[in-house]
């Protein structure tokens, strides 16, 4: 079974800097894909940005960039010129590609989460 | 677009009651999913659904049944609350892995917080 582990239970981070969180997995499946969700304190869970592991580029959106490194496992996220609104519960998810058709669905292994404060 | 909404958003049980939880997305997503977020631990999947009619177990379904009679709706039930399942609720949706790379994106609803005593 796949396991997602996010080592940092808390990050703190002064507004305009720049923060890395980071995430591991273990997998022995060579395609697969990578997530990041925020979840602020509304509690909904709001997609941040995702990686395919076929993707040797590193995906962007906006602020938010991830460090892929396959080899190790690695799956990193770097928000630069953090806002107070960045403040939230960050969690990794991995999907593992489809084994048997449809039926298997799309599902998502979680990590613990990393509480992500950001000072003024 | 109300996207996924969950209903309702608290709820206050005793040990034995039963109660549904109700999961409407308006996206015509294909699959849907409930999870339940306990402190210190990532989502954990309870059940989930690839199409209307359909159902299959996640990792911790014990406890919980689902019913998706209509595309647009994912219903979770306990039979017989334990204290054991409190916990906050989530409901997600996605269109399919069919609907091309960006179809395993899933979309999550509020959040539903139950207690049980």
């Amino acid at each position: 079974a796949q396991t997602v582990t996010q080592s940092q239970p808390e990050m703190s981070v002064q507004e305009a800097e720049t923060v890395t969180l980071s995430c591991t997995y273990d997998t022995s499946e060579s395609d697969y894909y990578l997530f990041w969700y925020k979840q602020p304190p509304s509690r909904q869970m709001i997609l941040v940005i995702r990686q395919e592991a076929y993707k040797q580029q590193n995906a962007t959106e906006n602020r938010f960039s991830v460090n892929f490194q396959k080899a190790a496992k690695s799956f990193s996220l770097k928000i630069s010129d953090s806002q107070l609104g960045d403040a939230a519960m960050y969690f990794c998810a991995y999907r593992s590609p489809l084994g048997e058709g449809e039926t298997s669905g799309s599902r998502l292994t979680f990590g613990e989460g990393t509480q992500l404060t950001v000072n003024p | 677009n109300a996207g996924v909404t969950q209903t309702p958003k608290f709820r206050v049980l005793k040990t034995g009651q039963s109660m549904t939880l109700l999961c409407a997305q308006d996206m015509n997503h294909e699959y849907m999913y409930w999870y339940r977020q306990d402190p210190g631990m990532g989502l954990r999947l309870i059940h989930y659904s690839v199409g209307e009619g359909t159902t299959a177990k996640g990792e911790v379904p014990d406890g919980y049944n689902v019913s998706r009679l209509k595309k647009q709706n994912f219903l979770l039930g306990l039979e017989s609350a334990a204290p054991s399942q409190t916990s906050v609720y989530f409901c997600a949706s996605s269109y399919g892995l069919l609907a091309g790379p960006e179809g395993d994106t899933q979309y999550f609803g509020p959040g539903t917080r139950l207690t049980v005593l």
